[in-house]
């Protein structure tokens, strides 16, 4: 069974660009969050979708935005890239979101450096 | 305060020793509490997940866990150097909120 696969696995960009990265989830789960970490601030929460549909939201500007598709994959955005958004970006599935927490697995990551 | 608390560390511990990390959360409706590694430069990996009071043990992973003190630990036995990497406490409820992480080093 193939595991979460994030799509560039490295990239660099200039400020001021946007960038979208690509996640695709383990067959069958319909969860998909996304975490940015880096090295000071640990993992941070971005969002969650489930079935289409942004269910929770963590502290980051509305330059972070994300949605999922019918098929469960998932893209995130930022635009106006800013020097502190050089992270790693993780992404990662659960079979359902449901109110006793969900096991997460997370794919490889998405490092993304802004110059 | 924040939801998921953890030692930053580093923890050092050498070869063979016992390797204790510990946890507390603040959501008392927390249902589910996992524990992930994840080596430098790599994404976490899921080691266990615990969601009973007690103790579950897997291999040399044993994790412990009391809602009463909102308190969830990682006790690794006969450590090795390549238990070396930094120990995510994640907790699950309405959402997983991840802590900082304990960074473990087990010297040869």
């Amino acid at each position: 069974k193939a595991g979460v696969t994030q799509t560039p696995r490295y990239l660099i960009k200039t400020r001021g660009q946007q960038v979208t990265l690509s996640c695709s989830p383990i067959s069958g789960h319909r969860s998909v969050s996304w975490y940015q970490q880096t090295p000071g601030q640990g993992l941070q929460f971005l969002f969650e979708y489930f079935s289409e549909t942004q269910r929770n939201k963590g502290n980051f500007p509305g330059r972070f935005s994300g949605r999922q598709f019918s098929n469960s994959r998932s893209e995130m955005n930022v635009s106006t890239l800013e020097l502190g958004d050089s992270a790693l970006y993780l992404c990662a599935s659960s079979l359902d979101r449901g109110t006793g927490g969900n096991t997460i697995y997370f794919g490889e990551g998405s490092w993304l450096t802004v110059v | 305060q924040k939801e998921v608390e953890q030692n930053s560390g580093p923890l050092s511990v050498p070869e063979g020793a016992i390797a204790s990390l510990n946890c507390t959360y603040s959501d008392r409706g927390s249902q589910s509490f996992f524990w992930y590694r994840q080596y430098s430069g790599k994404s976490p990996e899921l080691i266990m997940f615990i969601y009973s009071n007690g103790d579950k043990e897997d291999g040399r992973f044993t994790a412990q866990l009391n809602k009463a003190s909102q308190y969830v630990s990682l006790l690794i036995r006969d450590s090795q150097p390549s238990d070396s990497a930094t120990y995510l406490c994640a907790v699950g409820g309405f959402k997983t909120i991840f802590g900082a992480g304990t960074r473990l080093f087990v010297k040869a």
